[in-house]
């Protein structure tokens, strides 16, 4: 079974400055990682996945994650914020094979509000 | 337009009621799968199924129900409905696995 942690539940930033959402995972089987976007009153959006190779993940609208299986962490970043980067993010985790696999467990959600 | 469509995107019913929540998977996908987003529980897994037949399950209640058609449409339902059921309701598809997982825009479902 697996299980993930979003370790904020909110966080407030101002327009272009750095942000970073974390996301710690538990896993006893290899595992791909995800992180989705929700914007209000819409479905899930895929921003990124972590399938193997390369433990820095780029995705869309200039987000990136990195891979850490030693800490169990998929951070999730981007440099410089906009206001339409207001919506919530979760981080998802399927085992990559078994029973686990095609599922995703989620996080509880990180509201990202960005402020001019 | 994500390709997931799901149908109805609102729905308001009683309690003790029966509802059925449609959805039409991308075109070439074979498998749905089924998720609950309430305030209390978050996102949770209900149910996958893959050309026809059901592949996992998750937190699904007994009064809850899926089938997927030889079209490949699922269809949710849900009975004897309570407050407690009220929640987004999501369906997404892929090829295979979770490589291409494309989630519809959902079904808040409200029971009064």
């Amino acid at each position: 079974a697996q299980s993930v942690t979003q370790l904020d539940s909110q966080v407030p930033v101002f327009e272009e400055a750095p942000v970073e959402l974390r996301c710690n995972y538990s896993s006893s089987v290899s595992v791909y990682l995800f992180w989705y976007v929700q914007y209000p009153n819409q479905g899930l959006q895929l921003l990124l996945k972590y399938l193997s190779g390369s433990t820095l993940v780029k995705g869309i609208n200039g987000f990136e994650a990195e891979f850490n299986k030693s800490q169990t962490s998929f951070h999730l970043r981007k440099p410089s914020v906009h206001i339409s980067d207001t919506a919530e993010y979760f981080c998802a985790v399927s085992g990559s094979g078994g029973t686990s696999y095609g599922k995703l467990t989620f996080g509880q959600g990180t509201i990202l509000t960005v402020h001019p | 337009d994500s390709g997931v469509t799901q149908t109805p995107k609102h729905l308001i019913t009683a309690t003790g009621q029966r509802v059925t929540l449609r959805c039409s998977p991308r075109s070439g996908d074979l498998s749905v799968y089924w998720y609950q987003q309430s305030l209390d529980q978050g996102l949770q897994f209900l149910i996958q199924y893959y050309n026809g037949e059901e592949r996992a399950k998750g937190n699904i209640l007994e009064r809850f129900s899926a089938q997927q058609f030889p079209d490949l449409h699922s269809e949710l339902n849900l009975s004897s409905l309570e407050l407690g059921d009220s929640a987004l309701y999501f369906c997404a598809s892929s090829p295979r696995g979770v490589h291409g997982y494309t989630f519809g825009s959902g079904t808040r479902l409200t029971v009064v």
